[in-house]
């Protein structure tokens, strides 16, 4: 099993619509939630991260954690064509922060029309 | 406002030859990492480094060797190179300030494509 699993996509959503991004991980050590998002052709970035359990709101994207399923969640709210991206997740624990080894799920490529 | 810097971009490659990809990071990061990103695969670690004149394995080392002499360079190497070494290849660099909440935010060059043939 790996340690960090995502659905690749493609999920396709129309303008507006709410979108949920999902990952699963196995390390019940993993503390910091961290999700990326990366267009076409470029590096990914940092979106946004939450630090153990609960819910962290950023504008339109929120990001959830449940970490008695070890569940990770990003919804997109009033979606846009510019969030057509490569979402990424990266769970870690303190002992990788200090380490430096940092892996990531394989990404869900999301589309939103017009 | 560099940030982490990839060279080359672009570059094909015949099988068994070798070449090396430059990383350079302006932002006096500890960690440097290697990943490449394959379709339907994601991110791969292939080696990382957390600090000047250290390196380690990641997920797929094989094939490949790293070097860490300066604190701001992380270089890549494959000795012979082989078609499944075909992949878009990211340098990343991070930092972690200690505090309990911060975990370790990555910065992503914008990747090296590299082709053997």
């Amino acid at each position: 099993q790996k340690e960090v699993e995502q659905d690749p996509g493609p999920l396709s959503v129309p303008e507006g619509a709410i979108v949920s991004l999902n990952c699963t991980y196995s390390n019940s050590a993993f503390q910091y939630f961290m999700w990326y998002r990366q267009y076409s052709r470029k590096g990914p970035e940092l979106l946004m991260y939450t630090y153990s359990s609960g819910n962290k709101e950023d504008g339109r994207f929120t990001a959830q954690v449940d970490k008695s399923s070890k569940y990770i969640s990003l919804f997109i709210r009033d979606s846009q064509p510019s969030d057509s991206a490569t979402y990424l997740c990266a769970p870690h624990s303190k002992g990788s922060s200090n380490t430096g080894k940092l892996i990531f799920g394989q990404g869900t490529t999301l589309q939103v029309k017009p | 406002n560099a940030g982490v810097t990839q060279t080359p971009k672009f570059r094909v490659l015949k099988t068994g030859q070798s070449m090396t990809l430059l990383c350079a990071q302006d932002m006096n990061h500890e960690y440097m990492y290697w990943y490449r990103q394959d379709p339907g695969m994601g991110l791969r670690l292939i080696h990382y480094s957390v600090g000047e004149g250290t390196t380690a394995k990641g997920e797929v080392p094989d094939g490949y060797n790293v070097s860490r002499l300066k604190k701001q360079n992380f270089l890549l190497g494959l000795e012979s190179a082989a078609p499944s070494q075909t992949s878009v290849y990211f340098c990343a660099s991070s930092y972690s300030d200690g505090t309990r909440s911060s975990g370790n935010t990555i910065y992503f060059g914008e990747g090296s494509w590299l082709t053997v043939v």
